[in-house]
């Protein structure tokens, strides 16, 4: 079975500060998939990245950078020089791919303080 | 990235009638459509798939005869709350993937049953 441990509950930092959120996961398969979305309240999911499990590459994209681990089967998101705008439920997942569905992690709640 | 179109984004009803929810992929086919469930300040669990023209699967604890799912076009995949009630009161978001693709999500349902 496929499992998702986002241990952070929430987070609050200040403006301007770096914040990262841990993702652990677990799985059978050789090949699969990470993902990290973003809700606000509004509720719809925003996607931000998607990482197979063969492609070990660090990505950055803009204030964003996720750190894939294959070692200790984690994928950390960071946020640089945090924003009040980033303050939402981040969720981490995985997918088998095929016809697979995802797992989702229980989130973390990321407030930025101005 | 492409377009999934759920609707309506929000639904009251009185507890006992039937709801139904739509999710369209409007500039793709999707072969295989996922719904999840989110209760509040939760993560979402998926429910089922189902694929188009074929009978849906369902995760397991999910009644298939409560939350009936139909994906009767490349295009389109309905799911009706049958029968609802207070504790069917959630957020219910789907996702369509087409070949080769990954998968996108519509926007969700608030559905909320009085």
């Amino acid at each position: 079975a496929q499992k998702v441990t986002q241990a952070q509950t929430e987070i609050s930092v200040v403006e301007k500060e770096d914040v990262t959120l841990d993702c652990v996961y677990e799985t059978r398969d050789t090949t699969y998939y990470l993902f990290w979305y973003k809700q606000p309240p509004s509720g719809e999911l925003v996607f931000l990245i998607r990482r197979n499990s063969f492609d070990e590459q660090n990505e950055i994209s803009g204030r964003y950078s996720w750190n894939f681990q294959k070692s200790t089967s984690s994928f950390n998101f960071t946020i640089t020089a945090s924003q009040v705008v980033d303050s939402a439920v981040y969720f981490c997942a995985l997918s088998g791919g095929g016809a697979d569905g995802l797992t989702f992690g229980k989130g973390t709640h990321l407030i930025i303080q101005p | 990235g492409a377009v999934v179109s759920q609707h309506p984004s929000r639904v009251i009803c009185k507890s006992g009638t039937s709801v139904k929810i739509e999710c369209r992929s409007l500039d793709f086919q999707a072969t295989t459509m996922f719904w999840y469930r989110q209760f509040p300040k939760q993560s979402l669990m998926l429910m089922a798939t189902s694929n188009e023209g074929s009978k849906a699967t369902y995760e397991q604890g999910v009644e298939k005869d409560k939350f009936l799912i139909n994906h009767a076009s490349l295009t389109l995949s309905t799911l009706t709350v049958t029968s609802a009630h207070p504790e069917d009161s959630s957020f219910y978001i789907c996702s369509a993937r087409g070949r080769g693709t990954e998968a996108f999500f519509g926007q969700g349902t608030r559905l909320t049953v009085v």
